[in-house]
């Protein structure tokens, strides 16, 4: 079956500093590679999603690459500001119709003003 | 109101207790899952269910069982719970429609078993 990797586990950044996020797959017909973002206290909020037709995806101060070949996907957070500090889960699955995410095992990312 | 709500958000019991976590939704969506967090191991899913009637057992269902009483509604129970089931759960939904494929999470039901 799948398995998503993730690195690193942790990440001190200075605000205004970017911060990068790798994740790496093993299954080469997943297509779907979602971010979710995990506040204390509050469940997993997606904040990106990218499928594998596509290489680079953006939404402000985020965006997400992908390489197919090589089976990894990272995400790219600009601009880092303190409430940007949570837990950042990657995931991959085979068939956006049904939600068998395999999930990464998280980055704390703390963002020190 | 949340959308997806899970009670209770926090619970302590001991070793061979029933114990059931229960999820309502009003996001009208039919597909409701349980996850299950452990520091370091991310979300593994535990069930799923497409319908009231469409249950399915996720990677770790062993020592869990559900129950869909409703579209809205999605329970999941501890038999008889030991303490390696001490974790932090998840409740979540989807709706196939928006092919989007977001999942809604609730804000989690912390178990301690002692």
């Amino acid at each position: 079956g799948e398995n998503v990797e993730q690195h690193p586990s942790t990440l001190s950044v200075q605000e205004g500093d970017s911060a990068v996020i790798k994740c790496t797959y093993s299954d080469s017909a997943s297509n779907y590679f979602p971010w979710y973002k995990q506040e204390l206290g509050k469940g997993p909020q997606l904040i990106i999603d990218i499928r594998s037709n596509v290489g680079e995806k953006k939404d402000q101060r985020i965006a997400v690459t992908l390489n197919k070949t090589a089976k990894h996907f990272s995400l790219h957070i600009t601009e880092t500001q303190p409430e940007d500090s949570a837990v950042y889960f990657c995931a991959a699955s085979k068939n956006t119709g049904f939600q068998k995410l395999v999930f990464g095992t998280g980055t704390r990312l703390l963002v020190s003003p | 109101d949340a959308d997806v709500t899970q009670t209770p958000r926090n619970r302590i019991t001991k070793t061979g207790k029933r114990i059931m976590l229960e999820c309502s939704q009003t996001k009208g969506h039919d597909r409701m899952y349980w996850y299950r967090q452990d520091p370091g191991l991310g979300l593994q899913l535990i069930y799923y269910s497409f319908d009231v009637k469409d249950i399915n057992k996720g990677e770790i269902s062993d020592g869990y069982s559900v129950s869909r009483q409703a579209q809205a509604k999605f329970s999941l129970s501890l038999e008889s719970a030991i303490p390696n089931q001490t974790a932090l759960y998840f409740c979540a939904t989807s709706d196939p429609g928006q092919g989007a494929g977001e999942l809604f999470f609730g804000e989690g039901s912390r178990l301690t078993v002692l």
